[in-house]
């Protein structure tokens, strides 16, 4: 057991570019959420999978943020068009269903910062 | 709509002063409220989590209680190590599994 392993650490990025953000969760976790945590912030809620299939997404997540989890396993965040907004920390976690305390593991995310 | 505020936003103790940290939340239905620590440059580390009013838990200097309307994390003769943020978290009854958090309050433990 590795732990949640999120790539890259760091992307800088200029405004209008995409980029894509890797989560690797702990491998018999089959669920797997992405959150956003800015300076100062708590992390701020993405979305959510359960196995391959994407169950909840933010309100706040505009057309240009995409994820996705292939056959259930690693999952891809992607945004196109980066705004200076975007710019924050970007966290993956994993669990396992009816684990004990429903305890979410968290990478060590991904930082971008949009210039 | 759930929300989830912590106090106070940062705290400097000296080693061995005990302290509590509060997280007041109010939620649709509470479906667990839970505790993380954040080291800077890392993601959050599981610490509890609680379910129903009355309930407490303990690990090493760590104990959470939780109320109704609002949680405690005291910290009890906290050592330099225990310097990092802490952040509470409420999962409601509505949606699947995702967690509000609060900003956390940021703890400075010195010698």
């Amino acid at each position: 057991d590795t732990g949640v392993s999120q790539n890259p650490r760091h992307k800088i990025t200029k405004r209008g570019q995409n980029v894509t953000f890797r989560c690797d969760p702990i491998s018999e976790h089959n669920r797997l959420y992405w959150y956003r945590q800015t300076l100062g912030q708590g992390p701020e809620f993405l979305t959510y999978f359960q196995n391959e299939a994407q169950l909840e997404k933010s309100r706040l997540l505009s057309d240009r943020f995409s994820a996705e989890r292939p056959k259930g396993s690693f999952s891809t965040l992607e945004i196109q068009r980066t705004e200076q907004g975007d710019s924050a920390m970007y966290l993956c976690a994993s669990s396992l269903p009816l684990a004990e305390e429903e305890k979410l593991f968290f990478g060590s995310g991904t930082q971008l910062s949009v210039l | 709509e759930d929300q989830v505020t912590q106090s106070p936003e940062a705290l400097r103790l000296q080693e061995g002063e005990s302290s509590s940290l509060n997280c007041s939340y109010t939620v649709s239905g509470l479906r667990g409220l839970f505790w993380y620590r954040q080291d800077p440059g890392k993601g959050p580390e599981f610490l509890f989590t609680l379910y129903s009013a009355g309930e407490e838990k303990e690990k090493e200097r760590l104990k959470a209680t939780l109320t109704k309307k609002e949680s405690f994390l005291h910290i009890t003769a906290p050592k330099p190590e225990d310097s990092a943020t802490y952040l509470c978290a409420v999962r409601s009854r509505g949606g699947y599994n995702k967690l509000i958090f609060g900003a956390g309050t940021r703890l400075a433990v010195h010698p």
